[in-house]
């Protein structure tokens, strides 16, 4: 069971704005850092959002990523039919001095 | 560009060691904490354990009485084992790097299928 709580699903149409929500505790989110990741089926996750809102190289500014007290959440704005996909919070937490993962949220573009 | 490669048995029996082993190329394998990420099918992505270059060990406690990890830095590799597995630790294993104690992994293997089943 996750610590970190995602919505199991999320779903927009092209163009539109959807956030995916994330919410932990002052263990972890609360007081580290937060990462996001966008899997697709059959692939690895990859690496959308370090450090609460910094992008890598690559990554399309239509992603951003923010944090307030306990939760954090991933913003996807001029939604594409190629952002349908997987997204996976994270954080270390201190009191399991270990990551731990959300559950995940399956986005769906209509 | 660091390259990471799972290998190891896709089927194990019940009660049997889950073995999985993780090759590191294109980059060094130093300074990095290496972890293994599970992910059962249809489910989200589970942290396991980490390796640090140096041997130095942190595993999930939920885990960590069947766990094993170690590195080969002679090799580029590090290792999984996990002991009296069940059809419950049937997943998806991904090696991944991070450059602290963090959830930053910025390097991910491809993932290995291992599924426990007679």
């Amino acid at each position: 069971q996750s610590v970190l709580t995602q919505p199991p699903s999320a779903s927009g149409t092209p163009g539109q704005r959807v956030t995916i929500s994330c919410s932990g505790s002052s263990s972890n989110i609360g007081s580290k850092y937060v990462y996001w990741y966008q899997q697709f089926p059959g692939l690895a996750p990859k690496l959308l959002i370090y450090r609460d809102t910094a992008r890598p190289s690559g990554v399309p500014d239509r992603f951003s990523g923010s944090k307030s007290g306990t939760s954090a959440s991933l913003a996807i704005t001029g939604l594409r039919p190629e952002d349908e996909a997987t997204y996976h919070c994270a954080a270390w937490d201190e009191t399991l001095s270990g990551v731990l993962f959300g559950g995940g949220t399956r986005l769906t573009v209509l | 560009q660091m390259h990471l490669q799972e290998s190891g048995p896709g089927l194990v029996n019940p009660s049997a060691t889950l073995s999985l082993t993780c090759t590191v190329s294109g980059d060094s394998i130093f300074p990095y904490y290496w972890s293994w990420v599970r992910q059962p099918p249809g489910r989200g992505l589970e942290w396991i354990g980490y390796v640090f270059y140096t041997g130095t060990t942190n595993y999930s406690p939920s885990l960590k009485s069947r766990l094993t990890m170690s590195v080969d830095t002679s090799r580029s590799q590090f290792s999984l084992k996990l002991t009296s597995v069940t059809a419950a630790d049937t997943a998806v294993y991904f090696c991944a790097g991070a450059v602290a104690e963090t959830a930053d992994f910025q390097h991910w293997g491809q993932g290995a299928l291992v599924t426990v089943s007679s």
